[in-house]
């Protein structure tokens, strides 16, 4: 079955405790993404990666660092996590393709950073 | 970036009733999908929709991409509808950031 699988779903910690959320893909997807989503706010995106080594900033990289070594892996690293990225993050992946692009998104990882 | 709007953003609705949500695009946009988050806060795609209309039992779309908005119709709505829709997509620019509507949040009653 093709999917998208993070981990934890759930997760607390406290401020300043390094992390990270795992994202893994089956479906050979080159394009890999993070998002977090708030309320108000809607999903915006952290940190793409177009493929093995290609990373890059999205709309609110502060905070976070990203990696893909692997083409079906993309964790997301919080260093020093603080109570302001306590959020719901989504990973998704999608072929590069001009036209095929659709995105599968993971079943989101809810973090509460105190 | 692109300025993506969503209507209605709340919607209340009675068990078999239909509805029309709307998203329009500031600029022209690709790879436009809607997705449904239920209400344990998973998201599902729904369409992948760059234009035309496309259907999946009840729901169906229609994205008319040169006046830059697309619509999804919910027809006979059932409880399980309930959640929030989003529309989202890229910029005609090549473009790999993809802007999300605020979203329709929808509660169907029974």
């Amino acid at each position: 079955e093709a999917q998208v699988t993070q981990n934890p779903r759930y997760l607390i910690t406290v401020t300043g405790k390094k992390l990270t959320v795992t994202c893994s893909q089956n479906m050979n997807h080159e394009y890999m993404s993070w998002y977090r989503q708030d309320p108000g706010l809607g999903l915006r995106q952290i940190y793409y990666s177009m493929n093995v080594e290609v990373t890059d900033k999205g709309d609110v990289p502060e905070g976070y660092k990203v990696s893909r070594k692997e083409k079906r892996n993309f964790p997301l690293i919080l260093e020093s996590p603080s109570p302001n990225q306590t959020s719901l993050y989504f990973c998704a992946s999608s072929l590069i393709d001009p036209g095929f692009t659709e995105a599968f998104f993971g079943q989101g990882t809810r973090l509460t950073v105190v | 970036g692109i300025q993506v709007e969503q209507s209605p953003p709340d919607l209340i609705l009675q068990e078999g009733a239909n509805s029309t949500l709307r998203c329009n695009f500031s600029d022209s946009v690709n790879n436009l999908q809607w997705f449904h988050q239920n209400p344990w806060g998973q998201l599902i795609n729904l369409f992948y929709i760059p234009s035309g209309t496309k259907q999946n039992g009840r729901l169906s779309a229609t994205t008319v991409a040169t006046e830059r908005y697309s619509l999804l119709y919910i027809s006979s709505s059932q409880t399980t509808d309930s959640g929030v829709y989003f529309c989202a997509g890229t910029t005609s620019g090549g473009s790999y950031i993809p802007t999300f509507g605020r979203g329709t949040s929808l509660i169907v009653h029974p």
